[in-house]
């Protein structure tokens, strides 16, 4: 079964500092993983994924995500946080190999962004 | 590129009266949209998968007569919640992918309905 953890339901971070926020993912085969951020009373807007290729994967506002296959993590970063970052961020799995092309989901990660 | 619309964006309706949300794909064609639920402070639940010009896929637990799903059209899903409840007090979000290679196609999702049934 296909299944993603956001360890932390919430990161604190100050204006101007990089910033991460983690990802752990399980499938049975290949994943192809997402990263989505929603603001409040607002539907997702896609930042990233990875398909195959280029482990570093580079997306929207800056951010970029790290696919591990050995740690089986694909973590969000950006080198300098803005205040404006503030909002939830979900990560997404796909097993490649499935039958669906359903997307399972994280429970999302509360990004705090302090001026 | 890839602008999913839902309409309305918020309703209130009274116990037991239908909603229809909608679901538009505005420069795209989607050849499957997907509907979410989402509580506060909660993931997203998804509710079902629907093919244009076929039956859709509800997932286990979601009642598919009391949450009808149409696609009737490559840029349009509907989603009616039907004799409404105030358990059924949600944000709906749906989603829509234009195709690809399967499995690696992007899902572009919508603003959201709020719904709040009194």
């Amino acid at each position: 079964a296909q299944s993603v953890a956001q360890p932390e339901d919430q990161v604190n971070v100050a204006e101007g500092n990089p910033l991460t926020v983690k990802c752990t993912y399980s499938v049975s085969g290949n994943p192809y993983l997402f990263w989505y951020v929603q603001y409040p009373n607002r539907g997702l807007q896609f930042l990233l994924k990875y398909i195959t290729g280029d482990n570093l994967v580079k997306g929207s506002y800056g951010f970029e995500a790290e696919f591990n296959k050995s740690q089986t993590s694909f973590h969000l970063k950006k080198p300098s946080a803005l205040v404006s970052d503030s909002a939830l961020y979900f990560c997404a799995v796909r097993d490649a190999g499935g039958a669906t092309n359903k997307l399972i989901f994280g429970t999302g990660t509360l990004l705090a962004v302090q001026p | 590129g890839a602008v999913v619309s839902q309409h309305p964006s918020r309703v209130i309706c009274k116990s037991g009266t239908s909603v229809k949300i909608e679901c538009r794909s505005l420069d795209f064609q989607a050849t499957t949209m997907f509907w979410y639920r989402q509580f506060p402070k909660q993931s997203l639940m998804l509710m079902a998968t629907s093919n244009e010009g076929s039956k859709a896929t509800y997932e286990q637990g979601v009642e598919k007569d009391k949450f009808l799903i149409n696609h009737a059209s490559l840029t349009l899903s509907t989603l009616t919640v039907t004799s409404a409840h105030p358990e059924d007090s949600s944000f709906y979000i749906c989603s829509a992918t234009s195709g690809g290679a399967a499995g690696q196609e992007t899902q572009y999702f919508g603003p959201g309905t709020r719904l709040l049934v009194l």
